[in-house]
């Protein structure tokens, strides 16, 4: 199993150039989740999913946006980047909250964009 | 969104000292309480998922307890290695797909 798995692990952008974060995991899990973490804020929640078709926005959607074609896959699209949008960025999935006991999120490894 | 509150930020402890932190939520209106430890480099692991008021759950020297009645968590480290160093963090789950975490608590435990 790989488990979640993020790509690129690096990247550097020129401002308002586009690129998609992408994300991949094989667990079947119908959650899907993008999280950003940013020095003494720990992860903030930028555009979540329940489900291939259905995704919503967490807390810190401006900027992104995503789209749940299949259960396997949720990538991330920054239409035109901005220095703020510097961050790590972090994928995660799980199984619905409700259908077992461990509902837990795993995360893929990572990917460090800077802006410039 | 509901505020997930850590404390304290950081803690700098002595090698085989015990320690407890606590993540802290304003409403008992959710399905699940999670706690994960996050090392430097690496992605967040989940240590627990507590759901029911009076939840305790142990992995090795690591407890949590829930009390959802007044809005806490508490994750206790028992004996304190160089190892448990890392940054452990809160999340509440409601049964929407939404998991939002806490700022985190950074631990840093001195040989």
């Amino acid at each position: 199993n790989a488990g979640v798995t993020q790509t690129p692990k690096f990247q550097v952008l020129k401002t308002g150039q586009s690129m998609t974060l992408q994300c991949a995991q094989d667990m079947n899990h119908e959650y899907m989740s993008w999280y950003r973490q940013d020095p003494g804020m720990g992860l903030r929640l930028i555009h979540y999913s329940v489900g291939a078709g259905i995704t919503d926005q967490g807390e810190v959607p401006n900027g992104y946006n995503v789209s749940r074609s299949t259960t396997e896959d949720f990538p991330l699209r920054l239409l035109s980047a901005a220095p703020s949008q510097t961050s790590v960025y972090f994928c995660a999935s799980r199984i619905p909250d409700g259908s077992g006991p461990n509902t837990e999120a795993f995360f893929g490894q990572g990917t460090r964009l800077t802006v410039v | 969104i509901l505020n997930v509150e850590q404390s304290p930020q950081s803690l700098h402890v002595q090698e085989g000292d015990s320690t407890n932190f606590t993540c802290s939520f304003p409403s008992s209106n959710f399905y699940a309480l999670h706690w994960y430890r996050w090392e430097t480099a690496k992605s967040p692991e989940a240590l627990f998922v507590m759901t029911l008021n009076g939840d305790e759950k142990k992995k090795g020297r690591i407890s949590a307890t829930l009390n959802t009645k007044e809005g806490y968590s508490y994750l206790y480290i028992k004996g304190s290695q160089p190892e448990d160093s890392a940054t452990y963090l809160c999340a509440l789950s409601w049964g929407t797909g939404k998991l939002i975490f806490g700022q985190g608590t950074t631990l840093q435990v001195k040989p």
